[in-house]
């Protein structure tokens, strides 16, 4: 069964960097577009990034962007975030998520992971 | 990057029809039929519920649907249920490539 299991968040100072992971397992990962989606502690949800299958086409939130870096190694069915200059406002659990359709980007989201908490704070 | 715009709340008792708008505009919503809805129940992850602005994954019952008019979408749900007490939150790809969410709505069943 499709599986994303997300990674790597935890506690980090203001300025600070985090790399987050996902592992995908179940579908073959790289006919996929992958994104990132962020909640803040009782908040909506927010896209972050997203990348194409060859890792050819990538957009970012204004919010992030010039911070995050978003990669995938279709060799390992795995996605990442860099995280650099965080701010307290980058709090939140961050998704990863598949878009539902093969090979299509912005159709809607079909698995998500269960989220990793990222939290910046002094 | 605006976020699309839904009301905060909803409610509706058991067996009855509530539907949830969700306003954009020419540039996402309006532009494109890539709307998609989701279902997020407390410390749960984002269910699909619709995508393409009317279309339900395998698995969601016929009781959710989708529509759209110029720059709103709206999700119906019928026959409410106690389980579909939960927020609820549109998405829409953008005329500039990126993904807008909206504020999201709670939905009560009373």
């Amino acid at each position: 069964q499709v599986q994303l299991v997300e990674s790597g968040g935890g506690l980090v100072k203001p300025g600070g960097s985090l790399r987050l992971s996902c592992a995908a397992s179940g579908f073959t990962f790289s006919d996929y577009w992958m994104s990132w989606i962020r909640q803040a502690p009782g908040k909506g949800l927010e896209w972050v990034s997203y990348i194409s299958r060859s890792a050819s086409t990538i957009y970012y939130a204004d919010s992030v962007k010039g911070r995050f870096t978003i990669s995938r190694d279709n060799a390992k069915n795995s996605l990442y975030l860099h995280m650099n200059s965080l701010r307290a406002d980058d709090t939140a659990v961050y998704y990863c998520a598949r878009d539902i359709v093969p090979k299509f980007v912005g159709l809607g989201y079909d698995y998500w992971g269960q989220g990793t908490l990222v939290t910046v704070s002094s | 990057q605006s976020a699309l715009t839904q009301p905060p709340s909803a409610s509706g008792s058991p067996g009855q029809s509530v539907t949830i708008s969700c306003t954009g505009t020419s540039s996402d919503v309006g532009g494109f039929n890539y709307v998609s809805w989701y279902q997020q129940h407390p410390g749960k992850a984002p269910k699909l519920i619709i995508y393409e602005v009317h279309k339900r994954p395998s698995g969601v019952p016929d009781r959710f649907s989708g529509s759209k008019s110029g720059n709103t979408a709206s999700l119906t749900v019928s026959g409410l249920q106690a389980e579909d007490e939960a927020f609820y939150f549109c998405n829409s790809f953008t005329g500039t490539n990126t993904v807008v969410f909206g504020g999201g709505t709670k939905l009560t069943v009373l």
